[in-house]
């Protein structure tokens, strides 16, 4: 099946500061890419995501191309702020049955934390 | 109404207990999902649910109970539980459940953190 590699964490970053989280992926076919946020204490809200070979999702401030020949999805933000302090899970979609079916495939999850 | 609501929010039970998560959305999605997340991990998939029929169990032991009485509510029905078991349970619901979900995406409730004493 697919899978996503994260950078592990955590990353801590003064306001006003560059983000990067990196993200690859290992997939047959063509995948879907997503990332996901998860703020402390609640469920998982989509930031952006793309569905084929350079594709850029953005949202927010917040960019990611899909890059099929570095198999990458890295997450950027030109200047995070403190309410951007989140989990932050990279995911693409999985096929799961020969009737079609798919499932998303998390990565480990990024803890960001931003200070004033 | 964009959201998918799950109720309680908080649950803590004892492993005698028999206990039910709800999950309810009102977006005319046709496809239901159990995440089960454990403090500090990525969210893993126990259970799809498309047109009301279940159509995933990812290898859930039967101590969980998944129900989807109609197109908007699903459940789950938990009976025997261990401390091991206790997590965040997240309900998602798409669109459908077939390629692309891409095009559909998921939308996430909040979560029922459950706590099994």
């Amino acid at each position: 099946g697919n899978s996503v590699t994260q950078m592990e964490g955590p990353v801590t970053l003064s306001e006003e500061a560059f983000l990067t989280i990196n993200c690859t992926y290992t997939a047959t076919g063509y995948p879907s890419l997503f990332w996901y946020v998860q703020y402390p204490g609640e469920g998982l809200q989509l930031l952006l995501k793309a569905t084929k070979a350079d594709d850029k999702g953005s949202n927010k401030g917040f960019e990611a191309t899909y890059r099929k020949e570095t198999t990458s999805f890295h997450l950027e933000k030109g200047s995070v702020q403190v309410s951007d302090s989140a989990v932050y899970f990279c995911a693409l979609s999985d096929v799961i049955t020969q009737g079609g079916s798919e499932k998303l495939v998390f990565g480990k999850g990024t803890k960001l934390t931003v200070n004033p | 109404d964009t959201e998918v609501t799950q109720t309680p929010k908080h649950l803590v039970m004892g492993m005698t207990n028999k206990k039910s998560l709800k999950c309810e959305q009102h977006m005319g999605h046709r496809a239901m999902y159990w995440y089960k997340q454990k403090a500090k991990k990525p969210p893993e998939l126990m259970f799809v649910y498309s047109y009301e029929k279940l159509s995933i169990n990812e290898s859930v032991p039967s101590r969980f109970s998944p129900e989807c009485p109609n197109s908007s509510l699903l459940n789950l029905h938990l009976h025997a539980l261990q401390p091991e078991d206790s997590a965040l349970y997240l309900c998602a619901s798409s669109q459908r459940s077939k390629r692309p979900l891409s095009n559909y995406g998921y939308t996430f409730g909040s979560g029922t953190r459950l706590t099994v004493v």
